[in-house]
């Protein structure tokens, strides 16, 4: 079955310091991957997306995520976290083109301490 | 300005009152979708629109109705509503194609008690 997989319900880190949300997935094929966020009472808003070529996509607000293919994973990451990207992170996987499916992980809440 | 705009944003209802959320984009997608937010669950696509008057289900349809009778309207209908239905809904749009990424309302929390 395809899946994905959000392992951390709550990550913490202190303001500076570098962020992993980890998502790895399980989808035949070539998968479209995708990372959203979502601030309290707002949609889900697009970050960044992988749809081929290079393994190291850039995205909003300093975001960056790596798809690595052999495990499976694509890391969301931020060089240095701020306060403000205190929120919840949703990991999505489209198992290819033309597909009406979008596969969300379960969502990991991302806590910046000043 | 591009958006997609869900109506009511809040509403407590009782079980068996038939309810109806509108959702309306303004982006001229083909495809549309809405989703139930569980926690824990993550998002669950209950019902998706690839273009006018062509719906299907998604993951967790039962309960739940759909109509795409044009372009920029996707109305979720709960005929009989019940308290399982208690949720945050979210209605999505996009260009048709898997790769593109979705625009999403801002939520409708429903109650039913």
């Amino acid at each position: 079955a395809q899946s994905v997989a959000q392992p951390e319900d709550q990550v913490n880190v202190a303001e500076g310091n570098p962020l992993t949300v980890k998502c790895t997935y399980s989808v035949s094929g070539n998968p479209y991957l995708f990372w959203y966020v979502q601030y309290p009472n707002r949609g889900l808003q697009f970050l960044l997306k992988y749809i081929t070529g290079d393994n190291l996509v850039k995205g909003s607000y300093g975001f960056e995520a790596e798809f690595n293919k052999s495990q499976t994973s694509f890391h969301l990451k931020k060089p240095s976290a701020l306060v403000s990207d205190s929120a919840l992170y949703f990991c999505a996987v489209s198992p290819g083109y033309n597909t009406d499916k979008l596969i969300f992980g379960t969502g990991t809440r991302l806590q910046v301490f000043p | 300005e591009a958006q997609v705009t869900q109506n009511p944003r809040y509403l407590i209802t009782v079980t068996g009152k038939k309810l109806t959320v509108t959702c309306s984009q303004n982006m001229n997608h083909e495809y549309m979708s809405w989703y139930r937010q569980d926690p824990g669950l993550g998002l669950r696509q209950i019902y998706y629109s690839m273009n006018v008057e062509v719906t299907d289900k998604g993951d967790v349809p039962e309960g739940y109705k759909v109509s795409r009778k044009e372009k920029r309207n996707f109305p979720l209908i709960l005929e009989s509503p019940s308290p399982n239905q208690t949720s945050l809904y979210f209605c999505a749009s996009s260009l048709w194609e898997g790769y593109q990424p979705q625009h999403f309302g801002d939520g409708t929390r429903l109650s039913i008690l």
